[in-house]
This record gives C-alpha cells, sequence and structure tokens, in this order.
C-alpha cells in the first residue's frame, strides 16, 4: 500500500528565512503529488501539485516543491518566510488501487514562524 | 464562486444526542468525502461517496452516518454511539474520485464539534 511520511511534526523558522518542509512517499511507478495548507480554523489549501514532466514545480504563496525519484520524496520549500506563512502543510499522494478515496495524506508538518 | 460551504461553523452536541454536519458543493464535482482532524493525527477518512446514491466507509466510520441523495450535497451525522466526538470535521470534494484519480480534493472551513 502507498504511504506518505512528513518527518518533522513541527519546524519552527525566522521571518525572512528559507524554509525546507520534506514529504516520503512510497510507490513504484512515478506518483501524483499534492502539497496543501491549512491555517488554524480553515480548511485545506492546494499549494501546487506534481503530475509529470518538470520536476520543479511552481505554486502559489511563493511556494515551490521538488519532485526527486531517487529520494522518493517531493520536498516543499520556500526562499523567504513570512509570518503569514504559519500554519500546518500536508504532502498528500494519489491513491492508485486503493479503497479509502483518491489521496493519502501525511500526518502534516506544522509551522511557526519567529519574528 | 464556486466552493464547498460547511455549516455550521461551531457546534455542541449533548451526550446521547445526535447532530448532523452539513456539507455543499457548487462545484459540480462527483466525488466528495469526510475527515475528522485531531491535534496530531493528521486526517482521518470518516466517509467518502464517488457518484450520487453511494457511499463507502473510510477508516473510522463507527458512530457516523451519512447520505448522498443529491450530487451538491453530502451531510454527516454524528451519532451518540460516536463515543468521542470531539473534533475538526472537513468536508472535501473532487471531480471524481475512487481508486486512481488524480484528481486534487477542494476543502471546505470545517465544523468544530465540542461536547457539552
Amino acid at each position: 500500500a502507498q504511504s506518505v511520511t512528513q518527518p518533522d511534526i513541527h519546524i519552527t523558522v525566522s521571518e525572512g528565512a528559507s524554509l525546507e518542509l520534506r514529504c516520503n512517499y512510497s510507490y513504484g511507478a512515478t506518483p501524483y503529488l499534492f502539497w496543501y495548507v491549512q491555517s488554524p480554523g480553515q480548511g485545506l489549501q492546494l499549494l501546487l501539485k506534481y503530475f509529470s514532466g518538470d520536476t520543479l514545480v511552481q505554486g502559489i504563496k511563493g511556494f515551490e516543491a521538488e519532485f526527486k525519484r531517487s529520494q522518493s520524496s517531493f520536498n516543499l520549500r520556500k526562499p523567504s518566510v513570512h509570518w503569514s506563512d504559519a500554519a500546518e502543510y500536508f504532502c498528500a499522494v494519489v491513491n492508485y488501487g486503493g479503497s479509502q478515496g483518491n489521496l493519502i495524506f501525511g500526518k502534516g508538518t506544522k509551522l511557526s514562524v519567529k519574528p | 464562486d464556486g466552493g464547498i460551504t460547511q455549516s455550521p461553523k461551531y457546534l455542541f452536541r449533548k451526550e446521547g444526542q445526535n447532530v448532523t454536519l452539513s456539507c455543499e458543493q457548487n462545484l459540480n464535482h462527483d466525488a466528495m468525502y469526510w475527515y475528522r482532524q485531531d491535534p496530531g493525527q493528521g486526517l482521518r477518512l470518516i466517509y467518502y461517496s464517488q457518484i450520487v446514491n453511494d457511499f463507502q466507509k473510510g477508516d473510522i466510520a463507527e458512530g457516523y452516518s451519512v447520505s448522498r441523495e443529491k450530487k451538491e450535497s453530502f451531510p454527516l451525522t454524528v451519532t451518540s454511539a460516536q463515543k468521542n466526538p470531539t473534533a475538526f470535521y472537513l468536508c472535501a470534494s473532487s471531480i471524481t474520485g475512487g481508486q486512481n484519480s488524480n484528481q486534487p480534493q477542494h476543502f471546505g472551513d470545517g465544523t468544530r464539534l465540542s461536547i457539552l
């Protein structure tokens, strides 16, 4: 069965610093991958998606993610973090052949931003 | 603008009471989902529906029930059998659902349910 792992439960970065949130997936072929963001008390918003082609994908709010097949990773990055980026971030993979809906979500990484 | 509307935003349940959470979408999506979110546990799938008049249990369906009589509506009932219902509930939809669908899910803003 496929799975998604977000190794970091909580990350704190200073405002203006760069950010990288890790996501590892398990799937034999090329997966379809997504990153979502959730502000406190809100629903999830789609940041970006990877289906095929260029392994560096651009998203909204200045985020980008890089697909690395050799490392089974799809890490989310931002060059300079703003205080408004404080939120929880979820990585997800399409659930091929599974029986529990079409996406499998990681458990999330909570981002705190220091002034 | 198209989107997903969840209501109410906050809901309180008394012991032994059933409550129903509303989820309406005007995106013309076939598939709809209900998730439960507890701190540190990510999203857990309660029920999902790939098409009108059909739905399947997710990982934690016990104590919950759903219906899908209309394409745009997927209400969730939290029954008295659910002993620990306090959580944040999220509804989502996608153009298509089920195995191999590569469509992203779109989420509502959630309902927070608490026990009185």
